[in-house]
C-alpha cells in the first residue's frame, strides 16, 4: 500500500525559518517531490530527492532519509507569497506515477 | 511552448450529463497524468498514458470515467452520467521519462467541474 503524511496546516512569521514534514510509506520508491501550489492554481515544482541528504535550491531545501521514509521542505527567509500549500509526492518504482499526501497548508503571517 | 494546457478551465453541468475535457501536454513529453483533486486535498491519481498506451487506471476510477491519447500527442478524459461526487479540479500533468534521473510533472493549470 502507499501512504503519505503530511501536516494540514502551518502558521509562520514573516523573514522566519519553517520546516514541513513528510513520512511515506511506499510499495517502491523512485524518487519525493515537493510542489507548491497556490489557491486556485496548478502545483509547480520545488524539489526532488532520490538519494538521501540535503538538496538546496536557494531559499529552498529538501531533504530525505529513505531508510526512515521520511522528507522535510525547509524555508528560510519567508515570504508574504509563499503562503501556499505544499505538497509531498512520492514516485512509484516501476510506474513512475506519482502519489501525493493531502498537502500542507501554510501561511505566513507579517 | 507555453506548457500543459487545458480546456475548458470551467465546466457546469447537470448531472446526469457527459463532459469532456482537453489536456495538451507539452510537446515533447512522452507520460500524460489525470488526476483529480478536491478542496483541501492533494492530487489523486487517475490515469497515465505512456505516448498512445494507457499504462494504469486507479481503481476508484468507475467505468463512468474513460481516458485517450490517440496519437500520443493530446488527451481527452471524458465523464458520462455526471454525478454530484464528480464535482472536483481535474488536472493534467506530463513529462518526459528518459530512463532514471529527475524527471519532474508539469501541470496544467486544470479543469474545475461543477456538477448540479
Amino acid at each position: 500500500g502507499q501512504n503519505i503524511d503530511q501536516p494540514t496546516e502551518m502558521t509562520a512569521t514573516e523573514g522566519a525559518i519553517v520546516q514541513i514534514n513528510c513520512t511515506y510509506q511506499t510499495s517502491g520508491f523512485n524518487g519525493l517531490f515537493w510542489y507548491q501550489q497556490h489557491a486556485g492554481e496548478a502545483p509547480t515544482f520545488l524539489s526532488y530527492n532520490v538519494l538521501d541528504g540535503l538538496e538546496e535550491k536557494g531559499r529552498f531545501s529538501s531533504f530525505l532519509s529513505r531508510s526512515k521514509g521520511y522528507s522535510y521542505l525547509l524555508l528560510k527567509e519567508l515570504q508574504m507569497k509563499d503562503s501556499a500549500s505544499y505538497l509531498c509526492a512520492v514516485r512509484d518504482q516501476g510506474t513512475y506515477k506519482y502519489i501525493f499526501g493531502t498537502g500542507t497548508r501554510l501561511k505566513v503571517l507579517a | 511552448d507555453t506548457g500543459v494546457s487545458q480546456n475548458p478551465r470551467h465546466k457546469i453541468t447537470k448531472r446526469g450529463q457527459n463532459v469532456t475535457f482537453r489536456c495538451d501536454p507539452i510537446s515533447e513529453h512522452n507520460r500524460l497524468y489525470w488526476y483529480r483533486q478536491t478542496l483541501g486535498q492533494g492530487p489523486e491519481f487517475l490515469t497515465y498514458f505512456q505516448n498512445e498506451a494507457q499504462l494504469e487506471k486507479s481503481r476508484l476510477l468507475s467505468d463512468r470515467f474513460s481516458a485517450e491519447r490517440p496519437k500520443g500527442s493530446f488527451s481527452t478524459l471524458e465523464i458520462q452520467r455526471t454525478e454530484q461526487g464528480d464535482s472536483a479540479m481535474y488536472l493534467c500533468a506530463s513529462s518526459l521519462e528518459v530512463g532514471v534521473g529527475n524527471t519532474e510533472a508539469f501541470f496544467g493549470q486544470g479543469t474545475r467541474l461543477t456538477v448540479v
